[in-house]
């Protein structure tokens, strides 16, 4: 069964660290990787999307990279911010007839002052 | 440009009824999408199109049904709503494009449903 995991679901840090948010996927026959930000109570927000071909995007302070042939891709945040607080979805689109975006279950980020 | 608005935003319901959650965007995407979220489960994909009249199953279809009748709306319904139906909903939206490098198809997300049944 193609997933998609993310661990840990949950993750505390000051102000100010930079620090990787970690995404793995069971098959490396992909078209591309999405990292998605949703607020409480709100829809996501495409963060980031890296295609099949590529190893790393950027925006701003934050760095995606993926490794297909290992199965993991990353989400940098340089100098996090109380801002950053959020939960932070990584979403696989496998190849295949008729496939869509995997979801993983996310990891809430919280960044203290 | 307003991007992916749904309603209604709150909902509840008793057992046996039936709504329609209506999705519009104003991107002339293609693709729409209906998702439910729910604690400890994820995004799962109920059904979704690919285009103006069409429509197919995701990977949760049944207990609703949803219509394409215009290239900006999608509509969810819930012909007799259960308890195992209260969650939050999500539409999104996307238009493909193959690029040099590869597939690209972000999805473009609205603030989502909560809808409780009783």
């Amino acid at each position: 069964k193609q997933e998609v995991t993310q661990i840990p679901a949950a993750l505390s840090v000051p102000e100010g660290e930079n620090l990787v948010l970690n995404c793995s996927f069971t098959d490396s026959a992909i078209y591309n990787l999405q990292w998605f930000r949703q607020d409480p109570g709100k829809g996501l927000t495409s963060l980031l999307l890296i295609q099949s071909s590529q190893r790393e995007q950027t925006s701003g302070r934050l760095n995606a990279s993926l490794d297909k042939s290992s199965g993991r891709s990353t989400l940098y945040i340089a100098a996090s911010q109380p801002g950053d607080s959020a939960t932070y979805l990584c979403a696989v689109h496998y190849t295949g007839a008729n496939s869509k975006l995997t979801f993983g279950k996310g990891i809430t980020l919280s960044v203290r002052p | 440009n307003a991007g992916v608005t749904q309603t209604p935003k709150f909902r509840v319901l008793k057992t046996g009824q039936s709504m329609t959650l209506l999705c519009a965007q104003d991107m002339n995407h293609e693709y729409m999408y209906w998702y439910r979220q729910d604690p400890g489960m994820g995004l799962r994909l109920i059904h979704y199109s690919v285009g103006e009249g069409t429509t197919a199953k995701g990977e949760v279809p049944d207990g609703y049904n949803v219509s394409r009748l215009k290239k900006q709306n999608f509509l969810l319904g819930l012909e007799s709503a259960a308890p195992s139906q209260t969650s939050v909903y999500f539409c999104a939206s996307s238009q493909p494009q193959f690029v040099s490098g590869g597939l690209t198809d972000t999805q473009y997300f609205g603030p989502g449903t909560r809808l409780t049944v009783l």
